[in-house]
């Protein structure tokens, strides 16, 4: 059974920086493309960031509201997904979800972690 | 970037009622399009990927259809289960992009 777990969620002040963590398990990790989607409070969702699986490199894409910003990453060791945030703005307070994409670059989220809540605040 | 709109926003409907939402591209996405269903507090689950393919054990009262701009979701006999949102996702290229939502509701 897959299981998409998140971590690292929680209240930080505008401009700072917040790393959260996915730890996956159920499926082939490293083979499978993983992504970053987010929910502001009350609100749709908003792709936030992709890494590929072993088929396709791991080639990393990025909204370009986060662009420069944020940077996906993935330790294939330890089948774990991360987002290391910062310059964080009071516009990316957001549930944040991991999420296992269809194959190693399909773009279909197929499951979700529970989500990790990011609150940018002064 | 790639618009997704979806149309209505929230539709009132009762339980045994057909309800179709449609999702409208602003280019070509060929058949790239998933939708998903969000109840209140849960994470979103995939329902439907490459406009009509079924994800895993999805009751055959939700159907997909549409290619290029144009697609729709249609719920043959609404249940109570199926009173949640759902959005649109386009898959043809980055950035990914998901339509607005539609609450479903009684």
């Amino acid at each position: 059974e897959v299981h998409l777990l998140e971590s690292g969620g929680g209240l930080i002040q505008p401009g700072g920086s917040l790393r959260l963590s996915c730890a996956a398990s159920g499926f082939s990790f490293s083979s499978n493309a993983m992504s970053w989607v987010r929910q502001a409070p009350g609100k749709g969702l908003e792709w936030v960031s992709s890494i590929g699986g072993s088929g396709s490199a791991f080639v990393t894409y990025y909204a370009d509201s986060v662009k420069g910003r944020f940077t996906i990453s993935r330790d294939n060791s330890k089948n774990t997904l991360y987002i290391q945030m910062s310059g964080l703005t009071v516009e990316d307070t957001a549930l944040y979800y991991c999420t296992k994409q269809t194959g190693y670059s399909s773009g279909y989220f197929d499951y979700w972690g529970q989500g990790a809540l990011v609150t940018v605040s002064s | 970037d790639i618009q997704m709109t979806q149309s209505p926003s929230s539709v009132s409907a009762s339980v045994g009622d057909r309800v179709t939402i449609t999702c409208r591209a602003s280019q070509d996405i060929s058949n790239w399009l998933a939708w998903y269903q969000q109840k209140p507090g849960r994470a979103p689950q995939l329902l439907i990927y490459t406009a009509s393919a079924f994800q895993g054990a999805v009751p055959s009262r939700f159907s997909g259809s549409g290619s290029g701009t144009d697609f729709t979701l249609t719920i043959s006999s609404l249940q109570p289960e199926d009173f949640a949102t759902y959005y649109c996702q386009q898959a043809d290229s980055f950035p990914y992009t998901f339509g607005q939502g539609t609450k479903l509701q009684i």
